[in-house]
């Protein structure tokens, strides 16, 4: 059974850098094909697509955010962790981890963490 | 980088038929997969259909995928409308060179 859960802090302030942690489980991140993806939606808002790291440690970030994004692996631990700096209010939604398979799909999601951006 | 556009809200009676289009901005949705995701209000994203038709277990046969290339979209129809289909729904691709993964702007479907 492939379980994800999400966590970090639930308030930062504009200008700080935001560190969120996927706990997984289930599956190995180092297994060939696999990868685990970050996606945030803002309240009321789409889902936005914000990075994906590989089984080799292939990275991808949106275009939009590249320069703010890291995305980083512990395999043996079985974390992903997203750090996103330089936070703004319009930064505030709900920040979800997902997996992927070869199948290219985020088939498993995390119920998400809600970030807000405020002084 | 590329957007997929889709209409704000789609509304039908239960039973009816419903279909969700996505359009792809860079003009090549034929070289590329379309997934769609529901997702109900408070909850996760749940994958209805992948690879463009493909539907995960457990989805019902009444939600199917295609692809028209002649105008560059992907649709999503949902048959025999439940009032469990009420939700938002978002189609997903990537580039050509499988760099950047996009989301659609997600449609509302409201079974009346």
């Amino acid at each position: 059974q492939i379980t994800l859960k999400e966590s970090g802090p639930t308030l930062v302030k504009p200008t700080q850098t935001l560190t969120l942690t996927c706990t997984f489980s289930g599956f190995s991140l180092s297994t060939s094909g696999v990868s685990v993806g970050w996606v945030r939606q803002p309240p009321g808002k789409a889902l936005e697509w914000l990075a994906l790291i590989y089984w080799d440690d292939d990275k991808r970030y949106s275009p939009s955010l590249k320069s703010r994004l890291s995305i980083t692996k512990d395999t043996s631990k079985n974390q992903v962790v997203l750090t996103l700096a330089n936070m703004d209010p319009v930064d505030t939604a709900t920040y979800y981890c997902a997996h992927m398979g070869t199948n290219r799909h985020f088939g498993y999601w995390g119920r998400g963490t809600l970030v807000t951006v405020s002084s | 980088n590329f957007m997929l556009t889709q209409p704000h809200s789609v509304s039908e009676s239960p039973g009816k038929t419903v279909t969700i289009s996505c359009t792809d901005s860079s003009g090549s949705i034929a070289s590329k997969f379309v997934q769609w995701y529901q997702q109900r209000p408070g909850s996760a994203p749940t994958t209805v259909i992948y690879e463009n038709k493909q539907r995960p277990s457990g989805v019902p046969d009444r939600f199917s995928g295609s692809i028209d290339s002649s105008s560059n979209s992907a649709s999503l129809s949902i048959s025999g409308l439940k009032t469990e289909d009420e939700a938002d729904y978002y189609c997903q691709s990537y580039d050509s060179s499988n760099v950047h993964y996009v989301f659609g702007t997600g449609t509302k479907v409201t079974v009346l």
